[in-house]
């Protein structure tokens, strides 16, 4: 089975700072999407940024940032300027075809 | 828009129970899938469809069925519920190609 690697089960971060949470992957495509989505305690899931696999650039979408190195199949999410509003658990996802597969999550606490 | 909506929101049940979960999507997607999010596993793919009259088979399809008779609606069955079907279920959709788009989740407790 494909599969998507989240290494770090829980972080904590002082309001402010910047965390980095990883992501592995495995995938014998070519051409795929990577996905961070953002589940806090109301359980919906929410999209921070998408990354399309033929694009070298970085994605970016405000104080989130991916470093995608398409070569060691890794997908890394930056906040930046961390905020109370941030503590939520974080998913990296990997489209197969039209599917996605999710890694096991990161569980993200900002500390006031 | 609504989006994709789940009903219901909550629900118990007895082993060996029947229930069905619908979802509806406003946004004329294609694509429409069922998870089921467990502690410590992520989302787990049950099934999902490309579209109308079609399904198919996911990571985790046994014990349950589905149906998408229209394009808007994905409904999930479960004939004979069992414990290990306790879990929350989120219904999804979206466009080839683009990020997918999620209901609120159906927290489902049997006992």
């Amino acid at each position: 089975a494909q599969t998507v690697t989240q290494s770090q089960p829980e972080m904590s971060v002082q309001e402010a700072e910047t965390v980095t949470l990883s992501c592995t992957y495995d995938t014998s495509e070519s051409n795929y999407y990577l996905f961070w989505y953002k589940q806090p305690p109301s359980r919906q899931m929410i999209l921070v940024i998408r990354q399309e696999a033929y694009k070298q650039q970085n994605a970016t979408e405000n104080r989130f940032s991916v470093n995608f190195q398409k070569a060691a199949k890794s997908f890394s999410l930056k906040i930046s300027d961390s905020q109370l509003g941030d503590t939520a658990m974080y998913f990296c996802a990997r489209s197969n075809d039209y599917k996605l597969s999710f890694g096991a999550g990161t569980t993200v606490t900002v500390r006031a | 828009n609504a989006g994709v909506t789940q009903t219901p929101k909550f629900r118990v049940l007895k082993t060996g129970q029947s229930m069905t979960l619908l979802c509806a999507q406003d946004m004329n997607h294609e694509y429409m899938y069922w998870y089921r999010q467990d502690p410590g596993m992520g989302l787990r793919l049950i099934h999902y469809s490309v579209g109308e009259g079609t399904t198919a088979k996911g990571e985790v399809p046994d014990g349950y069925n589905v149906s998408r008779l229209k394009k808007q609606n994905f409904l999930l069955g479960l004939e004979s519920a069992a414990p290990s079907q306790t879990s929350v279920y989120f219904c999804a959709s979206n466009r080839a190609g683009y990020e997918q788009f999620f209901g609120p989740g159906t927290r489902l407790t049997v006992l």
